[in-house]
């Protein structure tokens, strides 16, 4: 079965600090992975994807994710948080069930970021 | 770069109406999607569509009901609107593809009074 598992439901850091945002995955085979961003009142924008082609992955405003088989982990981590980055973040797994392929939520990640 | 819209950001609505929620996606995707989001319970499943006039029951199907007549458009239907059905509305498009990331449509915060 599949699932996403993240590791803390509300992360603070100061601005130029380091962010670590920890996920956690379950699934029966190679999955694609994906980091969302949901800023206040606003749809998820996808932040990067894990697609089996390289283990650290790039993605948008500095933020970047490595695929630990071993560890089933996907974390999402920035050298330098922002004050725009403070927003809630949503690691994602994709599977296919019924002939169809969907999307697991995380529930989710809320990060702060203080002056 | 690929844009998915909804009909409106905000709507109040009357408990009882038949409340209609537009999408529309430009970047020829086959599948769309219906979540509502809720604190505490995340993103759920409404209803998808994997192409025109088909459609699958999501992981909280009761009081929706969908509509595709042209690929690019996907409506939810709340046939009489009730209280509990108070929340956001994303919906989102994808390709019928590896690795099927869903591009999210901005959003409709609904309350039914």
């Amino acid at each position: 079965a599949q699932s996403v598992t993240q590791l803390d439901s509300h992360v603070s850091v100061s601005e130029g600090t380091p962010v670590l945002l920890r996920c956690n995955y379950s699934s029966s085979y190679s999955p694609s992975l994906f980091w969302y961003v949901q800023h206040p009142n606003k749809g998820l924008q996808l932040l990067l994807k894990y697609t089996s082609a390289a283990t650290l992955v790039k993605g948008i405003n500095g933020f970047e994710a490595e695929f630990k088989k071993s560890e089933t982990s996907f974390h999402l981590t920035k050298p330098s948080a922002h004050m725009s980055d403070a927003a809630e973040y949503f690691c994602v797994v994709s599977f296919r069930s019924g002939g169809y392929n969907k999307l697991i939520f995380g529930a989710g990640t809320r990060l702060a970021v203080h002056p | 770069d690929v844009k998915v819209t909804q009909s409106s950001r905000y709507l109040v609505k009357r408990t009882g109406e038949k409340v209609f929620l537009e999408c529309v996606q430009d970047m020829d995707h086959e599948n769309m999607f219906w979540y509502r989001q809720d604190p505490g319970l995340g993103l759920r499943l409404i209803y998808f569509s994997y192409d025109v006039k088909m459609k699958e029951k999501g992981d909280i199907p009761e009081g929706y009901s969908v509509s595709r007549e042209k690929k690019e458009r996907f409506s939810l239907i709340l046939e009489s609107a009730s209280t509990n059905q108070t929340s956001m509305y994303l919906c989102a498009s994808n390709l019928d593809r590896v690795p099927y990331e869903q591009y999210f449509g901005p959003g409709t915060r609904l309350t039914v009074t």
